[in-house]
Parts: structure tokens; C-alpha cells; sequence
């Protein structure tokens, strides 16, 4: 079946580093993804990255993919008080519709 | 441009009555998803259409709720019998074939209360 597994809280002082992990059940998901929530605002799509590469660099974040133990991570390097949020973890499944399956989300807290 | 809207933005109804809420996805946009969050989780899916037809509805829980699309742009999530475990913020997003990572693009949502 399909799953998809984050840990539900992270909490991270202004300037270092935050870490979200998620574990993903369905090995033939082409792309995964991360969502960010604010208050008030809709789901908006972070980064994604393709199921045969390890790794994808965009600006302050990295995204690493082991496919072998099906895990995903979200770094975030000089974290800010302004990326405070919920952090989804999704994949796309074995449907060619595009229909996505979520964790339920890794709140990120950031102290300043 | 405009993103995706929801109608309305909050909605309380009685156990057992029936609602409607709107969809507008972005303009020429032929995929429109519905996906339901409860409190502390992550969206999870209802219905997906491509164009007019609902190509994957596989995720409506049951018979009450039902959703249509006439014109392939305005969607309609119809629940009839409202109970109150149908409270959660239901989520709209579209997405363009022509983006081959299927990016959706989320609404506010519509927040129901079943009172």
C-alpha cells in the first residue's frame, strides 16, 4: 500500500540547520515532494525531486532520496524565523494521475 | 494571475444536511484534485479530474459525497447526509498537464463544521 511517515515536531534555533525526515512506502513513485503550510495560507510546493537521483540543491535547501530504504530529507541550511511552518512530505504513488499522498506534516518551530 | 479559490471559506451545517462546496482552479488548467485534511494530518486524497470526467475518484469515502466538473473548470464536492466526522478543511488544487511534475496548486480551502 501506500504510506508516507514524517516525525511530527522539530524545533531549531535562528541560523542553524533544520533536518525533516520522511519515510515513503511505494517504490515506484517517480517524483516526491515537499509541501510547506503557513497559517492561514494554502499548501504550497517547496522542491520536488525525481525518483533516480540522490540529491537535488535548490538555494538554502537539499533535498536527499535514498531509494534503497525509501527515505526522504528535507535540510534547510541557515533556517529563519520566517520558515516556521508545516513541512509535508509527499509521493506521487504508482498512479499516473498525479494524485498525491501526504505524511502528516513535521512542524517546524524556529526560535529566534 | 488569480490562483486557485475556494467557496465558501468556512461553512457550519447541522448533522444531516447536505452542503456544497465550489472549487474555482486556475484558468486552463485541465487537472483539478479534491483532497480533505483533518485536524493534524495531511491532505488526503477524494477525486481527480481530468477535463469533465473523474478519472480516479477512488478516494470518496463513501456514497454521500460525490463531485462534478460540467464545464471542466468550476468543481462542485456535493456531501449529502452530512455527519459530524466529515468535519476537516477540504483542499482544491489544479495543475496543468503540460507541467510533467504534476505541480498542484493549492486553494485556502473551505473549512466544514458538523455541528
Amino acid at each position: 500500500g501506500e504510506d508516507v511517515e514524517q516525525s511530527l515536531f522539530l524545533s531549531v534555533r535562528e541560523g542553524d540547520s533544520s533536518v525533516i525526515n520522511c519515510t515513503y512506502t511505494d517504490s515506484s513513485s517517480t517524483y516526491l515532494y515537499w509541501y510547506k503550510q503557513e497559517p492561514g495560507a494554502g499548501l504550497q510546493l517547496l522542491t520536488y525531486i525525481f525518483s533516480n537521483m540522490d540529491m537535488k540543491q535548490d538555494q538554502r535547501l537539499t533535498v536527499l532520496l535514498n531509494k534503497k530504504d525509501k527515505h526522504l530529507s528535507l535540510r534547510i541550511a541557515d533556517t529563519q524565523t520566517g520558515d516556521s511552518a508545516i513541512y509535508f512530505c509527499a509521493e506521487s504513488g504508482s498512479s499516473n494521475t498525479g494524485k498525491l499522498i501526504f505524511g502528516q506534516g513535521t512542524t517546524l518551530q524556529v526560535k529566534p | 494571475g488569480a490562483g486557485v479559490s475556494q467557496t465558501p471559506s468556512n461553512k457550519v451545517t447541522e448533522k444531516g444536511k447536505y452542503v456544497e462546496l465550489r472549487c474555482d482552479p486556475i484558468s486552463g488548467h485541465t487537472a483539478l484534485y479534491w483532497y480533505r485534511q483533518s485536524l493534524g494530518q495531511g491532505p488526503e486524497f477524494l477525486i481527480y479530474f481530468q477535463g469533465t470526467g473523474a478519472a480516479d475518484d477512488s478516494g470518496l469515502p463513501n456514497d454521500r459525497f460525490f463531485a462534478v466538473r460540467p464545464e471542466g473548470s468550476v468543481s462542485t464536492l456535493k456531501i449529502q447526509r452530512t455527519e459530524r466526522g466529515d468535519s476537516a478543511v477540504y483542499l482544491c488544487a489544479s495543475s496543468s498537464r503540460r507541467s510533467y511534475i504534476y505541480e498542484q496548486y493549492f486553494g485556502p480551502g473551505t473549512r466544514l463544521t458538523v455541528t
